[in-house]
């Protein structure tokens, strides 16, 4: 149980143009969905926290009209990267917690691999 | 002062070895401690959670967590090629988020 996918794995994109990455949560509901940014040999930096129905809260130094976040039900939530350039190449790894088991823990999806060129 | 911090090795062992993963942390807040596991190119594994001083073991792994001296390490016994990984440890207090340590490069030879 507790399986988070993305889509697309990889994504190759030209600067200027927009990507959406999808998180799904396959087996169970999840209330809350987080997106993280990790760079080469970096550790996951948390970008903003996802909830169903609400605007997404975002981290500081995050821009909110260039990362749009979208967490239409409890299964699902897009975070489209605008306008993307070079330094926006990165790895964009989603994650939710889950309404059943401990509430502090954190369920991981695959990971999306973002290339800007 | 950092919040966590992770030596990021990276730490070669040879199979069959006990390895010895730590964190330090300086917010007293934290009350959850985690550590994931996260292969090459792939999201984080969630291997270890607790929220009490102590140890709590689970197969060849143990999560050890001293809040006094905000401690807390992971120990893998009998150590496979198979664990050679990154190692993260993650802490949570009363919000949602949770702060990761910058992550060790475990290594395991055959």
């Amino acid at each position: 149980g507790a399986v988070v996918s993305q889509h697309p794995s990889r994504v190759i994109c030209k600067s200027g143009t927009s990507v959406k990455i999808e998180c799904r949560s396959l087996d169970f509901q999840a209330t809350t969905m987080f997106w993280y940014r990790q760079f080469p040999k970096q550790s996951l930096m948390l970008m903003a926290t996802s909830n169903e129905g609400s605007k997404a809260t975002y981290e500081q130094g995050v821009e909110k009209d260039k990362f749009l976040i979208n967490h239409a039900s409890l299964t699902l939530s897009t975070l489209t990267v605008t306008s993307a350039h070079p330094e926006d190449s990165s790895f964009y790894i989603c994650s939710a917690r889950s309404l059943r088991g401990p509430q502090e823990t954190q369920y991981f999806g695959p990971g999306t691999r973002l290339l800007v060129l | 002062q950092k919040e966590v911090e992770q030596d990021p090795g990276p730490l070669s062992v040879p199979e069959g070895a006990i390895v010895s993963l730590n964190c330090t942390y300086s917010n007293s807040a934290f009350q959850y401690f985690m550590w994931y596991r996260q292969y090459s190119r792939k999201g984080p594994e969630l291997l270890m959670y607790t929220y009490s001083s102590g140890n709590k073991e689970d197969g060849r792994f143990t999560a050890q967590v001293d809040k006094s001296s905000k401690y807390i390490s992971l120990f893998i016994r009998d150590s496979q090629p198979s664990d050679s990984a990154t190692y993260l440890c993650a802490f949570k207090g009363y919000g949602n988020k949770l702060v990761f340590g910058a992550g060790t490069i475990l290594r395991v030879k055959s």
